[in-house]
Formats: C-alpha cells, structure tokens, sequence
C-alpha cells in the first residue's frame, strides 16, 4: 500500500523567513496529493492541493510543487507569520483510495 | 453555515464501557470518514463510508465500530476491545469520492477514567 513520509518533523524559522516541508511518496499511481494545517485543539484545515497532471500550484504565500518522477512534493510557505504557527500535514491518495497521511510538521514561526 | 459537528469534545470512558462519539454534516457529502490521531503518529483510518448503509473498515478498525443509518451522520463507537482508546477522534467528509479535499470537524478527546 501507499506510504507517505514527512520532513522534517519541526521546523522553527524566523518571521519574515520561507519555510519548506517535504513529503514523499511510494506508490507512483498516487494522484492527489493535499496539505492541511492543524492548530491545537482543532481539525485540520485544508489549505492547497495539486493532482498529479500539475507541477505546481500557488494561492498567494503558499505553494506546493509535485516531482512526479522523483516521487516528492513539498509545501512552500513564503514571508511567514506568527499564525502561520501550526502543525502541518500532507497527504496522498490515487483513484478512489483512502488518503494516506504523513506524521506532521509542527511549524513555529519566532516573531 | 455548512460544516461538520463533532459531539463531546471531551469525553471519558470507564474500563469495560462502550462510548459513542457522534459526527454530523450539512455539506451533503456523501463520504465520510473516521481518523485517529495520537502524537506523532499522523491521522490513521478507522473507519469509512462513501454511500448511506455501506462503510468500510480502514488500517485500525479492531474495537470499533460504526453505523451510516442517515447520509448526515456518522457515528463511531469505541467498544470495550478497543484496549488502547485514548486519542483524538476526528471526523471528516468529502463530496463522493475519497481522492477530494475533506471537511474536518473539531474532534473528540477520548480519555479513560
């Protein structure tokens, strides 16, 4: 079956800095593939996704980019902010398949 | 608004005990799906159910167990065999089919008394 790993596990950056999460995938029939940020005591929140027919997607400061042969995507988020302070999933799925997620990124942004 | 409500928020079990942990959407969706979440270890599938009256089990079904009576709601039952059962529930939906965003709601916090 599918598995998902995540990196890196925490990720402290500075306001103002880019922060950047990785995930990468096993099986290569995987074809969506979504990012959720989770803040405490909270359900995650969908925040971008890309199929696999894409390279990459933008929603103002965040972007995710799909490497289809090297079998990665990776969420960029650009000029951080203190709410931006969450733990971040990403997740994979083909067809009509359960989605498969990642362990998390607990992201701090220090003001 | 529409959305997903997830009822206790905090809820404790005593050994032995069946608890019922309720889930409810608005958005029409026809899938919904039940994770657990304990720290470090991502969200994991329980249980799912794409269609009213069918589900499926997901990768950590044993000491579960669910019912999909209405299109709306989505229950999950711990049951006494589930030996491990504190966690953070999460119910989520999606429109039809699983490779679509989901609709969190806010969780439950099991914890056993």
């Amino acid at each position: 079956g599918e598995n998902v790993e995540q990196h890196p596990s925490t990720l402290s950056v500075q306001e103002g800095d880019s922060a950047v999460i990785k995930c990468t995938y096993s099986d290569s029939a995987s074809n969506y593939f979504p990012w959720y940020k989770q803040e405490l005591g909270k359900g995650p929140q969908l925040i971008i996704d890309i199929r696999s027919n894409v390279g990459e997607k933008k929603d103002q400061r965040i972007a995710v980019t799909l490497n289809k042969t090297a079998k990665h995507f990776s969420l960029h988020i650009t000029e951080t902010q203190p709410e931006d302070s969450a733990v971040y999933f990403c997740a994979a799925s083909k067809g009509n398949t359960p989605l498969v997620f990642g362990k998390g990124t607990r992201l701090s942004v220090i003001a | 608004d529409g959305g997903i409500t997830q009822s206790p928020k905090y809820l404790f079990r005593k050994e032995g005990q069946n608890v019922t942990l309720s889930c409810e959407q608005n958005l029409n969706h026809d899938a919904m799906y039940w994770y657990r979440q304990d720290p470090g270890q991502g969200l994991r599938l329980i249980y799912y159910s794409q269609i009213v009256n069918d589900f499926q089990k997901g990768d950590i079904a044993e000491g579960y167990s669910v019912s999909r009576e209405k299109k709306e709601s989505f229950p999950l039952t711990v049951t006494s065999a589930q030996k491990n059962p504190t966690a953070f529930y999460l119910c989520a939906s999606s429109l039809d089919r699983m490779n679509q965003p989901q609709h969190f709601g806010d969780g439950t916090r099991l914890s056993i008394l």
